[in-house]
């Protein structure tokens, strides 16, 4: 069985601060995929990022960046200089192997709320 | 338009009545999905179908019944709404297959209150 973990239930934090959301994963599995998803105010699920379980380099997109460390079953998604426009629940969530990558299973999600 | 629609966006109903929730998909992803979001929850797997007329269990099937006679739509139905199962529910699609993994790409979602 998989699961994932968001210890963060809410984050409040000020425009421009940078902001870490953490996820931590358990799988048996060896191999699997790692996925960020966004939900901003109008609901609609947004996906940001894949990542597969033999590749730990980091991930840096514009303002995002992905720490992915499988020492740890870590998958950390950090803000630099947030924006208003981040406001939004975030999911973390994997697919093993195990399932056939067929199924998604999610965190409960981390909201992030960036006030100006 | 090309994507994955679901209808309606919202629905009100009451207790005990049959509920169908519609989703279609242009892509011809083998896979489709059902969620469920609620708050605390984050998003639990209702059903799966990896193909037409083959669908599988997810988390939390109960007093849910879906079918995929064809590979673009998958419909949801609740047979005897309950008031457990206002939420909001999402349809994903999925290529699947061998070679590399895609990700899941979501519907906009349907609003469900049961009165």
């Amino acid at each position: 069985a998989q699961k994932v973990t968001q210890a963060q239930t809410e984050i409040s934090v000020v425009e421009k601060e940078d902001v870490t959301l953490d996820c931590v994963y358990e799988t048996r599995d060896t191999t699997y995929y790692l996925f960020w998803y966004k939900q901003p105010p109008s609901g609609e699920l947004v996906f940001l990022i894949r990542r597969n379980s033999f590749d730990e380099q980091n991930e840096i997109s514009g303002r995002y960046s992905w720490n992915f460390q499988k020492s740890t079953s870590s998958f950390n998604f950090t803000i630099t200089a947030s924006q208003v426009v981040d406001s939004a629940v975030y999911f973390c969530a994997l697919s093993t192997r195990g399932s056939g990558y067929s199924t998604l299973t999610f965190g409960k999600g981390t909201m992030l709320l960036v006030s100006p | 338009d090309a994507g994955i629609t679901q209808s309606p966006r919202y629905k009100i109903t009451e207790t005990g009545r049959q509920v169908t929730l519609m989703c279609h998909q242009t892509w011809s992803h083998s896979y489709m999905f059902w969620y469920r979001q609620d708050l605390g929850h984050g998003l639990r797997l209702i059903y799966y179908s990896a193909a037409a007329d083959i669908t599988d269990k997810g988390e939390v099937p109960d007093g849910y019944v879906v079918s995929r006679s064809k590979t673009e739509n998958f419909p949801l139905t609740l047979e005897s709404a309950t008031r457990s199962q206002t939420s909001v529910y999402f349809c994903a699609s999925f290529r699947g297959g061998g070679g590399s993994y895609n990700e899941q790409f979501f519907g906009p979602g349907t609003r469900l209150t049961v009165l």
